[in-house]
């Protein structure tokens, strides 16, 4: 089967760092994404990894090891609209792939 | 302009009742998918379809069923409504399905509450 572990939830103060990991343990691995999902609303894009390395957007930072099934998630320079949950998701290759969500890490940033 | 809607945003009903999401994106992306969101927040797949084609359909029981009359509409109809099925459902849209880089855009989600 397939698992994808997150923290589930995490603090942090405006301004500062937060590493937001994923681990998974997954077949047919066909990339890594992470999405943002505001209370009440829906998950939005924030990065794909595919390869290993780190994907660099702004204030968010995406970094992935395949070999290592691991995945974290960089948001700097908090602002208190970072305050959201985090998906990390996993594409599965399969009839048309399928994107398989962990659990989500909520982020609450104080100020 | 909305890429991704719902309609309704709210649905209440009673345990039994038949009822139907609808879904349209106005992306000109070929796949559509139906999520289950629920009280836990687990975000998971129930079904997705690729120019109208059924490609996706995870172990969901038999009382829902999808339908995608053209590329840019994916309904889903529940049938005999049990109270495990509230939950959140959110549609979503990708350009097409077999390239796995393809974003998927969300819609607004529909929250549904069994009674």
């Amino acid at each position: 089967g397939q698992n994808i572990d997150q923290p589930t939830e995490m603090t942090a103060t405006e301004g500062a760092i937060v590493q937001i990991n994923c681990t998974y343990q997954t077949s047919g691995f066909n990339g890594l994404f992470w999405y943002q999902q505001h209370a009440g609303e829906a998950p939005t894009f924030l990065s794909y990894n595919v390869l290993d390395g780190l994907e660099e957007k702004g204030r968010f930072s995406s970094f992935l090891s395949r070999s290592k099934g691991y995945s974290y998630l960089l948001l700097k320079e908090l602002q208190m609209k970072d305050s959201a949950s985090y998906l990390c998701a996993v594409m599965i290759k399969a009839a048309g792939n399928k994107l398989t969500f962990g659990g989500g890490t909520r982020v609450l940033v104080k100020p | 302009d909305t890429a991704v809607s719902q309609t309704p945003k709210y649905l209440v009903t009673q345990m039994g009742n038949d009822k139907s999401i609808k879904c349209e994106q106005n992306l000109g992306h070929d796949t559509m998918y139906w999520y289950k969101q629920d009280s836990k927040k687990f975000l998971k797949i129930m079904f997705s379809y690729n120019n109208k084609e059924l490609i996706i359909n995870e172990t969901v029981p038999n009382r829902f069923s999808p339908k995608s009359p053209d590329k840019a509409h994916l309904n889903l109809h529940i049938n005999s409504l049990e109270l495990g099925d509230s939950a959140v459902y959110f549609c979503a849209s990708s350009q097409e399905a077999f390239q796995s880089s393809y974003e998927q855009y969300f819609g607004p989600g529909t929250r549904l509450t069994v009674t």
